[in-house]
Order: C-alpha cells, then sequence, then structure tokens
C-alpha cells in the first residue's frame, strides 16, 4: 500500500463542472502539497496546507488532519486547467516529499 | 523573482556514461531537493541539501549523488548510467521561516539514455 493515494487516477469532465480530487495518507506529516504538472512536465506548486482550507482563484484546497485525507476541488472548469495533479506529504523534520501516483484531469469544452 | 533553474534541460548519454546535473534556487532559498519522475515509478525522492549538507537521502544507489555550493546552487551526479535512469529530473528550492514555508519547482531536466 502506497503511503499516500490519489484517486481517481484518471478524470475527464465538461467544461465548467465542479472537480474534486482526493488524497489519502498514511504517514505522518507537516503538511500536504499539491502540485500540477502540464504536459512537458513542468511543475507548479498550487498549495501547502497544514490545517483547514485554502483558496486560490478556483482552487480550493482543504484538509482533515484527524482522517489523513485532502480534496482540491476546482470550481468552473475550463480546458486549460488539464493536468497531472498530484498530491504529496511533506515532512518538515526531513524535507522529503512523499508522492501520491497523480490525477490525470482532462476537460473537455 | 527568478525562479529555480535547471540545466540543462534536455540530455542525451549512453550507457556507462556519467551526467552532471545543476540547480540554481531561488535567491534567499538554501534548501535544494532533487527528484526523479518516471512513467513507471512516479515522483521519487533523491536528497536534499541544507547549506552544503545533505540533510537526507531518499532509496537510490550509491551512483546517484550531489553536493551544494556556498552560494546554494547545487549539482546532482549520475554514474555509469544505465538505460533505467532515463527520466525526468526535478529540483526544488525551499525557505522555511517560523510557520511559514514555500517551494518552488524548476523546469526540470530530461535525460535520455540510449
Amino acid at each position: 500500500k502506497n503511503e499516500v493515494e490519489q484517486s481517481p487516477q484518471n478524470l475527464t469532465a465538461q467544461e465548467g463542472e465542479f472537480i474534486t480530487i482526493n488524497c489519502s495518507y498514511s504517514v505522518g506529516i507537516s503538511a500536504l502539497h499539491w502540485l500540477q504538472q502540464h504536459p512537458g512536465g513542468g511543475i507548479v506548486s498550487l498549495f501547502m496546507l497544514s490545517s483547514g482550507k485554502k483558496k486560490h482563484g478556483r482552487l480550493i484546497a482543504t484538509i482533515n488532519i484527524q482522517e489523513k485525507h485532502s480534496s482540491l476541488h476546482i470550481t468552473a472548469s475550463h480546458p486549460r486547467d488539464s493536468a497531472v495533479y498530484i498530491c504529496a506529504a511533506l515532512n518538515f523534520g526531513n524535507e522529503k516529499l512523499t508522492f501520491g501516483t497523480g490525477t490525470r484531469l482532462t476537460i473537455i469544452p | 523573482k527568478a525562479g529555480v533553474t535547471q540545466t540543462p534541460r534536455y540530455l542525451i548519454k549512453t550507457r556507462g556514461q556519467q551526467v552532471t546535473l545543476s540547480c540554481s534556487p531561488i535567491s534567499g532559498h538554501r534548501s535544494v531537493s532533487w527528484y526523479q519522475q518516471t512513467p513507471g515509478q512516479g515522483l521519487q525522492f533523491l536528497f536534499e541539501y541544507f547549506s552544503e549538507t545533505q540533510r537526507n537521502k531518499g532509496n537510490f544507489p550509491g551512483r546517484f549523488s550531489g553536493r551544494q555550493f556556498s552560494n546554494s546552487r547545487s549539482e546532482m551526479n549520475v554514474s555509469t548510467l544505465e538505460l533505467g535512469d532515463s527520466a525526468l529530473y526535478l529540483c526544488a528550492s525551499s525557505l522555511a521561516l517560523g510557520t511559514t514555508y514555500e517551494q518552488y519547482f524548476g523546469p526540470g531536466t530530461r535525460l535520455t539514455v540510449t
């Protein structure tokens, strides 16, 4: 069993739909990191959160430390949101990131 | 401010050769981490350097090594290249101040071993 698991692995949706990507982890963490990777490889850090909820534009990330679960939501999805979304558990003590396998999101116009 | 830069962006090597990749962190960031991304294994942590010292290391063979210079720039080296070392190598620089933490990834170096 992976220490960080994401679901779904693949997600296809129509433009405008509300998107939810889930991340569960079994390790002790200092924070949970959500990353976006577009074709070509570049990775962008979307959120790093250790409690509660963060919002940036149409993206919202939540985390429940007790349940060891985090979600990434995208409101009013757009084709440019098509990418792979990766969650990663961070241990501040050793700066080690443990990655989920990623969710490939495709938004159809 | 300038982002994390990695050089070269693309590299083709043959089996048995060695390779050195470079990463320049964001100004003021003293921690640099390296990651390998392959289709089969996904993203995996290689090692992390802080103030010229390796603080943590992932589960990679000794052929993978790195170092950090006094200006926080970091290099990683892979010796005796194998076909399986073909991957995207990413570095990230980070800064932790109190409860504030920020991390930025570079664009990666795509290594192909033939």
